[in-house]
């Protein structure tokens, strides 16, 4: 059964504060990694990541994968309230997306 | 903002009834895509729909069913309700022009949060 791990499972810190989220995955047929960000709503989509090594980057936000140790972090710096979020990691693979049960990060002013 | 609009927002109804949810996809978007999201059991895969037709099934019960119609909006059908199936329902649409919908972002609707009593 495909599986997605997350860590930590809730993470506070200060505004400023550069935080890493963990994302470790055993799927069968691995497809893609995707990271979203969920704040009261629906998951809006920040990264898909499909190679090793390549990082992605989105203004304070990146990410990188690693297909040979089956795991993928998510960087924030310089963290601001508005990243106060459940970040969602989602593995695609087997035909279909299987997700994390996420991180809940809490950025204090 | 997504694009992707679901119906209703809330339904409250009593176990053993039946319900319909509604999911429009984004424009000129060909698959959908259905989740559960509950407390205990995280964002769950349900089915896909690709241009009407069904191609990937995940952990849908057989009271539940899904469809997706020639205008491309969907409608997931949950019947012989029961508590634990009151859930946070998320919809999600993507292009369905690349060779494999892995390939694919997917957006989320708001979602429609089900409470069955």
């Amino acid at each position: 059964e495909d599986k997605v791990v997350q860590s930590p499972l809730s993470l506070v810190v200060h505004e400023g504060d550069t935080v890493t989220l963990n994302c470790s995955y055993e799927v069968t047929n691995f497809r893609s990694l995707l990271w979203y960000k969920q704040e009261k709503k629906a998951p809006t989509f920040l990264f898909m990541l499909t190679s090793s090594g390549i990082e992605k980057k989105s203004g304070r936000l990146s990410s990188i994968l690693d297909k040979k140790e089956l795991f993928s972090i998510l960087n924030i710096t310089a963290t601001q309230t508005g990243d106060s979020a459940i970040y969602l990691c989602a593995v695609s693979g087997n035909e279909k997306l299987t997700f994390g049960t996420g991180t809940r990060l809490t950025i204090i002013p | 903002d997504s694009g992707v609009t679901q119906t209703p927002k809330h339904l409250i109804t009593a176990t053993g009834q039946r319900v319909t949810l509604r999911c429009s996809p984004r424009s000129g978007d060909l698959s959908v895509y259905w989740y559960q999201q509950s407390l205990d059991q995280g964002l769950q895969f349900l089915i896909q729909y690709y241009n009407g037709e069904e191609r990937a099934k995940g952990n849908i019960l057989e009271r539940f069913s899904a469809q997706q119609f020639p205008d491309l909006h969907s409608e997931l059908n949950l019947s012989s309700l029961e508590l634990g199936d009151s859930a946070l329902y998320f919809c999600a649409s993507s292009a369905g022009t690349r060779p494999s919908w892995h390939q694919e972002t997917q957006y989320f609707g708001p979602g429609t949060r089900l409470l069955v009593l």
